[in-house]
Formats: structure tokens, sequence, C-alpha cells
């Protein structure tokens, strides 16, 4: 069964501490993963997705295909990172729907 | 705001009541999704149209639950006789087919709420 694993439902770490949120994910084939980010009282937007292999907002993340894993990653935490952060997958072809994970809050404290 | 609306942003209904809300995806995008987000879950899954077609429906979607998308533009989601495990959180992406591009670009979502 295709599904997303976010281990923790809310993390807090102090301003200028490393982040990580956790993904795992389960399918059969080579998905395409994603990290989608809502701040507060706003639509979810994407963050990253493990093709572009880019960093934004100083955010990174790798796919690790042995360990079925896709961790959300940042060197050092800001404030306005504070927000829901959702793990995606999305099958490469057809209908190319989500698959979400449960989401993790990220709280930054000062 | 150019991205993707919908409306409603909430509504209160009583059970029993049919309730529809509407989506106007980004105008060039011809995938439309819908998906349902209860209280501390992701967004789950319901259906998608490429253009008008309505070519996938989740088992979440009963047959209380109607989606439609005439001419291939906005997107219209109906819930009849409305029970109180309806509440939610109602949400609607759209993407663009091209070079692989699978980036759904979400709206602020409808909340429904039963009582």
């Amino acid at each position: 069964a295709q599904r997303v694993t976010q281990p923790e439902k809310l993390l807090s770490v102090f301003k200028g501490a490393p982040v990580e949120l956790k993904c795992n994910y389960s399918y059969s084939g080579s998905p395409e993963l994603f990290w989608y980010v809502q701040y507060s009282r706003q639509r979810l937007q994407l963050l990253l997705r493990h093709i572009s292999r880019e960093s934004i907002k100083g955010f990174t993340a790798d796919l690790n295909k042995g360990e079925t894993s896709f961790h959300l990653k940042k060197p050092f935490a800001q404030e306005e990172d504070s927000a829901m952060y959702y793990c995606a997958l999305s099958t490469p072809s057809g209908t190319y729907k989500y698959i979400f994970g449960t989401g993790t809050r990220l709280k930054v404290l000062a | 705001d150019t991205g993707v609306s919908q409306d409603p942003r909430h509504k209160i209904t009583k059970r029993g009541q049919n309730v529809t809300f509407r989506c106007d995806p980004i105008s060039e995008h011809n995938r439309l999704y819908w998906y349902r987000q209860t209280l501390g879950q992701g967004p789950e899954f319901l259906t998608y149209f490429q253009n008008e077609a309505q070519l996938e429906k989740s088992r979440l979607l009963s047959d209380r639950f109607s989606a439609e998308r005439p001419k291939g533009s906005f997107s219209t989601l109906e819930i009849q006789r409305t029970e109180q495990g309806d509440s939610a959180m109602y949400l609607c992406a759209s993407s663009f087919l091209g070079m692989g591009n699978t980036e759904a670009f979400f709206g602020q979502g409808t909340r429904l709420t039963v009582v």
C-alpha cells in the first residue's frame, strides 16, 4: 500500500538550532516526493521536491531509496520557519495525485 | 490573487442538508483535484479531473458526493444529505501536465461544519 509516515506531530527547536523533519514512505515503484508547507492562515504551498534537488529557504531534502525516507533538514532554524509541514508522494504517471503524511508542526522558539 | 480560488471559505449547515462548493483553478491548468482534510490528518485525495473528464474517484467519495467540471474550467463538489462526519476542510488543487511537472497549487479551502 502507498503510505507516507511523519512520526512527529510536533517538533520544537530553538532559533539557530538544526531541524530535521522525518518522512518515510511506502511505495513499490519510484515515486516523486514533495514537501509542502502551510504557514498560519495561508494555503498549502510547495516547499521543495526531490527531482529538483534544490534548497529553498535553507531547507534541503534527500531521497534515500534504501531507507525509503525523504527527511527535511535545515542547519539553522529561524522563527519564520514555524509552520505545518507535510510530506507527500506522487506517482510519476497517471493522475499524479498526492498521498500526504499527517504533518509535523514545527515551532521555532526565540 | 491569481491562484486557485475556492468559495465559500466557510459553510455551516444542518445535518441532512445539501451543500455545494466551487473551485476556480489556475486558468491554464488542465488537472484539478479535490482533497479532504480532517483535524490532525493530512489532505486525503477525493477525486481527479483531467480537463472535463473525471478520471479517478477515491473510495472516500461515497454516493452522496458528486463532482463536476463542466467545460474543463471551474469545478463543483456537492454533498447531499450531509452528515456530521462530513465536517472537514475541502481543498481544491490544480496543476498543468507539462514536461513532468506535477506541482499542484492549492486553494485556501472550504471549511464545512455540519451541526
